[in-house]
């Protein structure tokens, strides 16, 4: 496609439950990130794919947390037994190379743990 | 380790006000620096950057300096317009240059 495309869009979900959310990346684009946006807060990094690697998973807060990514595309951000805290906007973005360059931001995941 | 601090907001200006956002950083190194922006409904994208010291990043009519004196990378606009009501980030990649790090935003309403 033509830009960074997130899914599902909205997400609701009842404390304790597992969620899997998905980023598709611009086609080419070996880099892949990660991050999450607290109401009224800055962009927190979580992952950071090169290819099918995570060599940055320093920002996952908790074990719940896992992403991974296959065929150098898609990637799924995994949170089990979700939490309130958890809630937030899931943000995925892509970059033709490392970290430096222009970063192409999906519209993100609203996810909201009742 | 690396971190960005920019003005809360919001900021409310009128049309053809002049703009400036305050933006400092910590990093080892020598980061390169970002402004990125989020208008309301869309995703996040790339407003300007700028690689080295003294380096100035522009677009749209914003402008920005990296200042390594003062680890500063202020943005600023002569005139906005009702158009550029935004949330407005600052942003760097550090040393390993593998993920960006931002500051909390800033929201900008330009009232006509």
């Amino acid at each position: 496609g033509a830009g960074v495309s997130q899914s599902p869009s909205n997400k609701v979900t009842e404390k304790g439950k597992d969620v899997e959310l998905r980023c598709d990346p611009i086609s080419g684009h070996t880099a892949l990130y990660w991050y999450r946006q607290r109401l009224g807060q800055g962009l927190e990094f979580l992952i950071y794919f090169q290819g099918n690697s995570a060599p940055d998973k320093s920002g996952l807060p908790s074990d719940r947390f896992s992403a991974e990514r296959t065929g150098e595309s898609v990637s799924t951000l995994t949170i089990q037994r979700t939490q309130q805290e958890d809630s937030a906007v899931y943000l995925c973005a892509s970059s033709l190379n490392r970290g430096g360059e222009k970063l192409f931001f999906g519209s993100g995941t609203q996810l909201s743990v009742l | 380790g690396d971190s960005v601090t920019q003005m809360e907001g919001p900021v409310t200006l009128s049309e053809e006000a002049f703009l400036t956002i305050n933006c400092t950083y910590t990093a080892t190194g020598y980061p390169s620096l970002f402004w990125y922006v989020q208008y309301p409904g869309e995703g996040l994208q790339l407003l300007l950057k700028a690689t080295k010291a003294d380096d100035k990043g522009s677009n749209k009519g914003f402008e920005a300096t990296y200042r390594k004196e003062t680890t500063s990378f202020h943005l600023e606009k002569g005139s906005v317009q009702v158009s550029d009501s935004a949330v407005y980030f600052c942003a760097l990649t550090g040393a390993a240059g593998n993920k960006l790090t931002f500051g909390g935003g800033t929201r900008v309403l330009v009232k006509p």
